[in-house]
């Protein structure tokens, strides 16, 4: 079975504090994600990652940073935590494969509260 | 306009019930189709997908595509309470594969 986790379940930050998310799969997967998940507006792609060292923007970059040294292992970084960026986030990993739909294999979620 | 749309619920429905879950989408492009499902304080996992239109079944769910009107359908026979979860849709926004769009989710609850 796939597996991705997270560092935390339940994080409670101040504003302006560095935050950091860890996310750890072990299934060898070349693309990792990270997603921020709110009501009314579904999940949204912050960042992900198809190789060691590289990393693309998603829709809502702003305020986010990511790492990703080894391969299994993909950091999210809040650089000043805000209270807008309280919100649940979302890991996930998937293979590449040629020609076909790549599922996304989905951690437990982080829930961050930046009071 | 978003790219994928959904009714965010919530649905209550009896313990038996046919449900149904829909979506519509913008990008004519899309050709994949997926449903997550999510339960309280869990990840999404991935249900099931359809590749362009028709209908797919998986044991009590059935995947509907209507590519003409950009309409998703799931439909869920002799509901039972474990179903009680958020249903994504979701289609990939690449032509790799790799990204997603998913819709908002609806909150399904199947009472006893």
């Amino acid at each position: 079975d796939v597996k991705v986790t997270q560092s935390s379940r339940y994080l409670v930050k101040r504003t302006g504090e560095k935050v950091f998310l860890e996310c750890v799969q072990d299934m060898d997967h070349e693309n990792m994600f990270w997603y921020r998940q709110d009501p009314g507006l579904g999940l949204r792609l912050i960042y992900f990652s198809y190789d060691v060292k590289m990393k693309e923007k998603g829709d809502i970059p702003e305020g986010y940073s990511v790492s990703r040294e080894k391969k299994e292992r993909f950091s999210l970084i809040l650089e000043s935590a805000s209270t807008n960026q309280t919100s649940m986030y979302l890991c996930a990993s998937s293979e590449t494969s040629e020609g076909r739909m790549d599922e996304q294999y989905f951690g437990p979620g982080t829930r961050l509260t930046v009071t | 306009q978003k790219e994928v749309e959904q009714d965010p619920g919530p649905l209550s429905v009896p313990e038996g019930a046919i449900v149904s879950l829909n979506c519509t989408y913008s990008n004519s492009a899309f050709q994949y189709f997926m449903w997550y499902r999510q339960y309280s304080r869990k990840g999404p996992e991935l249900l099931m997908y359809t590749y362009s239109s028709g209908n797919k079944e998986d044991g009590r769910f059935t995947a509907q595509v209507d590519k003409s009107s950009k309409y998703i359908s799931l439909f869920i026979r002799d509901s039972q309470p474990s179903d009680s979860a958020t249903y994504l849709c979701a289609t990939p926004s690449d032509n790799y594969g790799q990204n997603f769009v998913f819709g908002p989710g609806t909150r399904l609850s199947v009472l006893p």
